[in-house]
């Protein structure tokens, strides 16, 4: 079975410092892994997204995530944060049995000016 | 494009009660996925239809059902409502179905059960 672990449930940076939120997965096959943010009272914005090919993936707003396979790791960053990218950021993996998504429990970032 | 829409946004019920949500997927997209969100559970897969066909089901009493319709849009009923089955309820939609799948979600709709 897939799962993935989100460490630190809360990350604070100031604005203009990088940001890295960590995604750690587990998986008996080949994984899908999915990055996603939750602004309040909203629902979930694709962030980006890692199937195959090329192991850094790109995506909105400036973030980006590298799939280390050896390190069974998909770490979310972005070089400088801004006080908009505060919110709560969800890692997941999709199921090898029923493709569903599953979850991480989120990292909730803060932007300090 | 149109987003994923889910109607209505929020709901307030008594325990007892049943309750019908509905969610309109991004045009051309056949797979429509219910997720659930607590505080205490965490995001949590109800199930999937494509095709107007249940693909998959997640871990939930009975009391939770959905439906397709043959324009894909998709209906999910809680009934016997309990004060545990307030959350947020999250509609997601993609292309086709499978494992590579990318979702993409509406808004959701806030329920809470007094």
């Amino acid at each position: 079975a897939q799962s993935v672990t989100q460490l630190g449930s809360h990350v604070s940076v100031s604005e203009g410092a990088l940001v890295l939120l960590r995604c750690n997965y587990s998986s008996s096959v080949p994984p899908y892994l999915f990055w996603y943010v939750q602004y309040p009272n909203q629902g979930l914005q694709l962030l980006l997204k890692y199937t195959t090919g090329a192991t850094l993936v790109k995506g909105i707003n400036g973030f980006e995530a590298e799939f280390k396979k050896s390190e069974t790791s998909f770490h979310l960053t972005k070089p400088s944060a801004h006080m908009s990218d505060a919110a709560e950021y969800f890692c997941a993996v999709s199921d090898q049995g029923t493709d569903k998504l599953i979850f991480g429990t989120g990292t909730r970032l803060q932007v300090f000016p | 494009k149109a987003g994923v829409t889910q109607t209505p946004r929020y709901l307030i019920k008594t325990r007892g009660q049943q309750v019908t949500l509905s969610c309109s997927p991004i045009s051309g997209h056949r797979s429509v996925s219910w997720y659930q969100q607590t505080p205490g559970q965490g995001l949590q897969f109800l199930f999937e239809y494509f095709s107007e066909t249940q693909r998959n089901k997640g871990n939930f009493p009975g009391r939770f059902s959905g439906r397709q319709f043959s324009n894909s849009r998709s209906e999910m009923n809680v009934s016997t409502l309990e004060l545990g089955d307030s959350a947020l309820y999250l509609c997601a939609s993609s292309l086709a179905s499978g494992r590579r799948k990318t979702q993409y979600f509406g808004p959701g709709t806030r329920l809470l059960v007094l």
